[in-house]
């Protein structure tokens, strides 16, 4: 067990629709990170937040957004879905920096 | 997005057999982990290297940060079928604050 709590761990939606996922960092962690993996791909990086800051952002699309709030728990929303959002969306938290990251377990998410 | 250069990309080994993949960037890093993912879970980190030229060691697993800072070595030694799984390097810069991947050894081992 990393630490890192992410709900919900499965979620089935239909395209055009909007959901939210979230995360709880470790005890302590004031970076949250939120990656992408697509089928048999690699973790591509979407964003990062520091201590309720957007500290760097990767390859987000615009119908993408997230948030760090006060108590460091982070949500990453999804618009107006399409089928290739479907992936398998993960948290990860650390001290901040470069510090090594641990992640969560993920957010399957089904676009139908 | 920017990723990292891993290889192999994939390994199909025997039980008992050593096992050794890579990873190389035309960037410097200050930062090499390594993490390993198992089906539908998420990555769990194996092994941090912060200095170039560090060699550590968890259990059967040996880690390698290079000299030149742009690349890092994985070795696992006597494998065994719990070793199945997706390997992932990862690299870290004093100059961003987020970790680039790498593109994943997946590794099969056989009875």
């Amino acid at each position: 067990d990393s630490g890192v709590t992410q709900t919900p761990k499965h979620l089935i939606t239909a395209t055009g629709q909007r959901v939210t996922l979230r995360c709880s960092p470790r005890s302590g962690d004031l970076s949250v990170y939120w990656y992408q993996q697509s089928l048999d791909q690699g973790l591509q990086f979407l964003i990062q937040y520091y201590n309720g800051e957007e500290r760097a952002k990767g390859n987000i699309l615009e119908r993408f957004s997230a948030q760090q709030f006060p108590d460091l728990h982070s949500e990453l929303n999804l618009s107006s879905l399409e089928l290739g959002d479907s992936a398998l969306y993960f948290c990860a938290s650390s001290k901040g920096g470069e510090d090594t990251i641990y992640f969560g377990e993920g957010s399957w998410l089904t676009v139908v | 997005g920017q990723q990292l250069n891993q290889s192999p990309q994939s390994m199909f080994i025997q039980e008992g057999e050593d096992v050794s993949m890579n990873c190389t960037s035309s960037s410097i890093f200050n930062t090499w982990l390594w993490y390993k993912q198992d089906p539908g879970e998420g990555p769990v980190l194996l092994i941090a290297l912060y200095k170039a030229g560090e060699l550590t060691s968890n259990g059967r697993l040996t880690a390698q940060f290079g000299i030149t800072r742009k690349d890092s070595f994985l070795n696992i030694s006597a494998s065994i079928p719990s070793d199945v799984g997706i390997y992932f390097c990862a690299g870290g810069s004093y100059n961003t604050d987020k970790l680039i991947f790498g593109t994943g050894t997946r590794l099969q081992v056989f009875p």
